[in-house]
């Protein structure tokens, strides 16, 4: 249980194109989910703090404008990237927080590897 | 915030080798995970690991949170056990925080 799907998984853009990114908790309900992105060869640096129905939480140098976070429902969370740039090209990962049971932990997704040509 | 020190940084070992990872971090947290990214990227999670040890085949984590560490074992390694691991204290309600990484290169 407690699976985290994202889609795409790849996805290659032109500049000045918006993508989006879907985060879905499969079999488990989601109040919080989390977005982290991650450049070649670092961390993972977390992005923004979604919660359900309400509007997200950006971390100190994240743009609101250019990274759009959806929480509709419980088990669905989308990022927007925004007229994309090639500095945006970075892996995406999103992490779900179970609404009840293991709500200690967090579960990740696959991740999305974006490319802005 | 908290911050989360990995060591080694990098690790080169001989198919069949064990290895101990370290993790540090700054603050008290609730919650501890351990990741592998392999090489295609995929996050996978090896540990939920607040406190106490678990084993889960050749792996094993110790978390000691009143000192604020985590270990994680790896015995017996395979080529397949290269990537790079994640310590990843916080969950739950708390942010969590990335490691900086170990980088483990497992060679036959």
């Amino acid at each position: 249980g407690a699976v985290v799907s994202q889609h795409p998984s790849r996805v290659i853009c032109k500049s000045g194109t918006s993508v989006k990114i879907e985060c879905r908790s499969l079999d488990f309900q989601a109040t919080t989910m989390f977005w982290y992105r991650q450049f070649p060869k670092q961390s993972l640096m977390l992005m923004a703090t979604s919660n359900e129905g309400s509007k997200a939480t950006y971390e100190q140098g994240v743009e609101k404008d250019k990274f759009l976070i959806n929480h509709a429902s419980l088990t669905l969370s989308t990022l927007t990237v925004t007229s994309a740039h090639p500095e945006d090209s970075s892996f995406y990962i999103c992490s779900a927080r179970a609404s009840a049971g293991s709500v200690n932990e967090q579960f990740f997704g696959p991740g999305t590897r974006l490319t802005v040509l | 915030g908290i911050q989360v020190e990995q060591s080694p940084p990098d690790l080169i070992l001989q198919e069949g080798a064990n290895s101990t990872l370290r993790c540090n971090f700054s603050d008290s947290v609730n919650n501890l995970q351990w990741f592998h990214q392999n090489p295609w990227g995929q996050l996978i999670n090896l540990f939920y690991i607040p406190s106490g040890t678990k084993q889960n085949g050749r792996l094993s984590a110790t978390t000691v949170a009143t000192e604020r560490y985590s270990l994680l074992y790896i015995s017996s390694s395979q080529t397949t056990d290269s990537g790079v691991y994640f310590c990843a204290p916080g969950g739950g309600y708390q942010k969590v925080t990335f490691g900086t990484g170990t980088k483990l290169q497992v060679i036959p």
